[in-house]
C-alpha cells in the first residue's frame, strides 16, 4: 500500500492545456516536495512547502499544500512541450528522518 | 563540485552474485539516502544515514547493507543478488538531518540488471 497516493499515473494533454497533478494521503506530514525527474537522471527538487494552506508558485507551475498537511497538488497553466517528465511528489513523514514518494505522474505535453 | 556521484552506470549480475553500489558526496552533507525507483512505484527508501557511523533501515530494506565510515561515501551492499533487485537505484544527500524545508540532491542512478 503506497502511503503516498499520486494521480494520475499517466497524462498526456496538448500544448497550452492546463492540468494538475494530485497527491493524497491519509497521513499528516511535516513537509512536501514536488520533484521532476529526466530520463536517466535522478529527481531534482521544484518546490517545498510546509505550512498547512501555503501556495507556492514558480513561474507557470502552482504549487498547494492542503491544510491539514495530507494532501498536495501541483498544477500547471498553458502547457508546454518542455513541461514533459516524470513528476514525483514526497512526504516528509512527522518525527522520522525518511523522505516517501508518489509513484509518479508522467506527463507529456504534445506540440 | 561534483555533487552526488554513483558507480557504476550500469551492471549486470547473476542470481547469487554479490556487489556494491557506490556513492559519494563532496558537499559535507550529513544525511545520505539509498533509494530503488521501479515502474508505478515511485522511490522506495532502503537505508538511510544521519552521519558517519550511524544508519537505519527504510521501507525495503532486505537484501541489503550499508555502513558509513566517513561522511562522504555510503555504499549500498548486495549480499546475494536476487531477480527481484532489478531496479534503478538512487542515492541521495542533504546537509542535515532531514528537517522541514531541506533539499535532498539525487545522483545520477545505477540502473541494475540481475538474472
Amino acid at each position: 500500500t503506497q502511503l503516498l497516493e499520486q494521480s494520475p499515473q499517466f497524462l498526456s494533454i496538448q500544448e497550452g492545456e492546463n492540468l494538475t497533478v494530485y497527491c493524497n494521503s491519509s497521513s499528516v506530514f511535516s513537509s512536501l516536495q514536488w520533484y521532476r525527474q529526466e530520463p536517466g537522471e535522478g529527481p531534482v527538487l521544484l518546490v517545498t512547502v510546509v505550512t498547512g494552506g501555503e501556495v507556492k508558485k514558480l513561474k507557470r507551475l502552482t504549487f498547494q499544500f492542503g491544510d491539514a498537511r495530507k494532501d498536495s497538488s501541483l498544477h500547471i497553466t498553458a502547457a508546454q512541450p518542455g513541461d514533459t517528465g516524470l513528476y514525483l511528489c514526497a512526504g516528509l513523514i512527522q518525527g522520522a528522518q525518511k523522505l516517501v514518494f508518489g509513484q509518479g505522474t508522467r506527463l507529456t505535453i504534445n506540440p | 563540485n561534483a555533487g552526488v556521484t554513483q558507480t557504476p552506470k550500469f551492471q549486470v549480475l547473476k542470481t547469487g552474485q554479490s556487489m556494491t553500489l557506490q556513492c559519494a558526496q563532496d558537499m559535507n552533507h550529513e544525511y545520505m539516502s539509498w533509494y530503488r525507483q521501479d515502474p508505478g512505484m515511485g522511490l522506495r527508501l532502503i537505508h538511510y544515514s544521519v552521519g558517519a557511523g550511524i544508519t537505519d533501515q527504510g521501507e525495503v530494506p532486505n537484501g541489503y547493507n550499508v555502513s558509513r565510515s566517513t561522511t562522504e561515501d555510503f555504499p549500498l551492499r548486495l549480499l546475494s543478488a536476487a531477480p527481484s533487485q532489478t531496479s534503478v537505484y538512487f542515492c541521495a544527500s542533504s546537509y542535515s538531518r532531514l528537517r522541514r524545508a531541506d533539499t535532498q540532491y539525487f545522483g545520477p542512478g545505477t540502473r541494475l540488471t540481475v538474472l
